[in-house]
């Protein structure tokens, strides 16, 4: 089957840094999103794996083994409004062998001052 | 750049309603995906649609149907509603299907009594 593991809440300090783990099982991979998602709106566009390696974008970079079938977002410098939901999201196949995005449940971080 | 837009933004149905949700894609993008996502949920595909044809459904039943128009935007229509169809119905559009980054809407939320 297909499936993507995250946890559910993370907390963290304001001004630390923070690791969200991804980890999943997919028929096909065609590259590992994450997405930002504040209550009540809209997911927004973090960033984009599909090779090994980390991707560094300010203070949000992103992590991916193909082989382990793992990625990781790493938040630097943490800010209160950094508090939202974060998504895991891969990009596979169906069982018509069409591209489609699988989505974990979300990652609830909770930055405090 | 003109950005995804749906609408209505709020939405309340009764049982055995009928529905329909209208998303305009960003500017440029000829594919479309509906998602439906619970409180504290990640986001669950309906379907996609590509050029006005669907192209990929997740495991919804047959009364969430959609269509895409020649410009593009796209409807999401559900027949026979449940209690539990209440949530947040995401669109997000991308350049293609060999652009995997899907930029999103703000949603409508729908809410069955």
């Amino acid at each position: 089957g297909q499936n993507i593991d995250q946890p559910t809440e993370m907390t963290a300090t304001e001004g630390a840094i923070v690791q969200i783990n991804c980890t999943y099982q997919t028929s096909g991979f065609n590259g590992l999103f994450w997405y930002q998602q504040h209550a009540g709106e809209a997911p927004t566009f973090l960033s984009y794996n599909v090779l090994d390696g980390l991707e560094e974008k300010g203070r949000f970079s992103s992590f991916l083994s193909r082989s382990k079938g793992y990625s990781y977002l790493l938040l630097k410098e943490l800010q209160m409004k950094d508090s939202a939901s974060y998504l895991c999201a891969v990009s596979g196949h169906n069982a018509g062998n069409n591209r489609k995005l699988i989505w974990g449940l979300g990652t609830s971080l909770a930055v405090n001052p | 750049e003109t950005g995804v837009t749906q609408s209505p933004t709020h939405l309340i149905k009764t049982r055995g309603q009928q529905v329909t949700l209208r998303c305009s894609s960003q500017s440029g993008h000829n594919t479309v995906s509906w998602y439906q996502q619970a409180l504290g949920q990640g986001p669950q595909f309906i379907f996609q649609y590509y050029r006005e044809e669907e192209n990929g459904r997740g495991n919804f039943p047959p009364r969430f149907s959609g269509l895409q128009f020649p410009n593009y935007s796209s409807e999401l229509n559900v027949n026979a509603l449940e209690l539990d169809d209440s949530a947040l119905y995401l669109c997000a559009s991308s350049l293609g299907l060999a652009s995997e980054t899907q930029y999103f809407g703000p949603g409508t939320r729908l809410l069955v009594l």
